[in-house]
């Protein structure tokens, strides 16, 4: 009975593939999210997406594209993949239609994302 | 400078040992969280306050919203609460900043 599920857990593939992670939730939550987190740990926040709308999108690049077909599911599909795209990706959602810093969050395993 | 600094960055102690981790910001937040990220990568909230003090189990967390500061608090450490635990502030509708961790090490 996995809350937040991500799939894959390990991705490896080579610079300039496109290539997605996919999240699903069945905690029946209004918000999801993606969290970069770099090699030194530092976890940042990604997107937000609420009801199937965007309403974060914080400076990531627009080879990033955040996909929600439902408001179970957060896909991250990721174009021309570069060597610092390398890292781990954590999806997380949240209960309530609230502030993205003012719910508890519940994430899923990660996905480690390395590009050669 | 980070909007959210943990300190320290690495502590080791004895089981049984009573832990803090404090986590200092420089903005107005709505919200602070504490996770666990454990050694196989998954991350926990562990709590979340915007006023006084929360308790589960053996970890308490306080929060002075006038001194900007937040502590996490192990009581009687074990093996198991081995980790990084990560500060997190939230504000507005857009707003999270995590801390860089943690990382506690408990011996038995």
């Amino acid at each position: 009975d996995t809350a937040v599920s991500q799939t894959p857990k390990y991705l490896v593939t080579q610079m300039g593939n496109d290539k997605s992670i996919k999240c699903e939730q069945n905690l029946g939550h209004d918000t999801m999210y993606w969290y970069k987190q770099d090699s030194k740990k530092f976890l940042k926040i990604m997107f937000s997406y609420n009801n199937k709308e965007l309403i974060i999108n914080e400076t990531v690049p627009n080879r990033f594209s955040p996909k929600s077909p439902d408001k179970a599911h957060l896909n991250l599909h990721i174009n021309s993949l570069e060597l610092g795209d390398s890292a781990v990706y954590f999806c997380a959602s949240s209960p309530l239609l609230a502030g993205v810093g003012t719910d508890t969050q519940y994430f899923g395993p990660g996905t480690r994302l390395t590009v050669l | 400078k980070n909007e959210v600094e943990q300190s320290p960055q690495n502590l080791t102690a004895q089981e049984g040992e009573f832990i803090t981790i404090n986590c200092s910001y420089s903005v107005g937040i709505s919200a602070l969280h504490w996770l666990q990220q454990h050694p196989g990568g998954g991350i926990v909230s562990l709590f979340m306050l915007s006023s006084g003090k929360k308790k589960h189990g053996r970890l308490i967390a306080t929060i002075n919203i006038q001194e900007k500061h937040s502590s996490l608090h192990i009581t009687a450490s074990h093996p198991r609460d081995s980790a990084v635990y990560i500060c997190a502030v939230g504000w507005g509708v857009q707003k999270l900043v995590f801390g860089q961790g943690t990382r506690l090490t408990i011996n038995p």
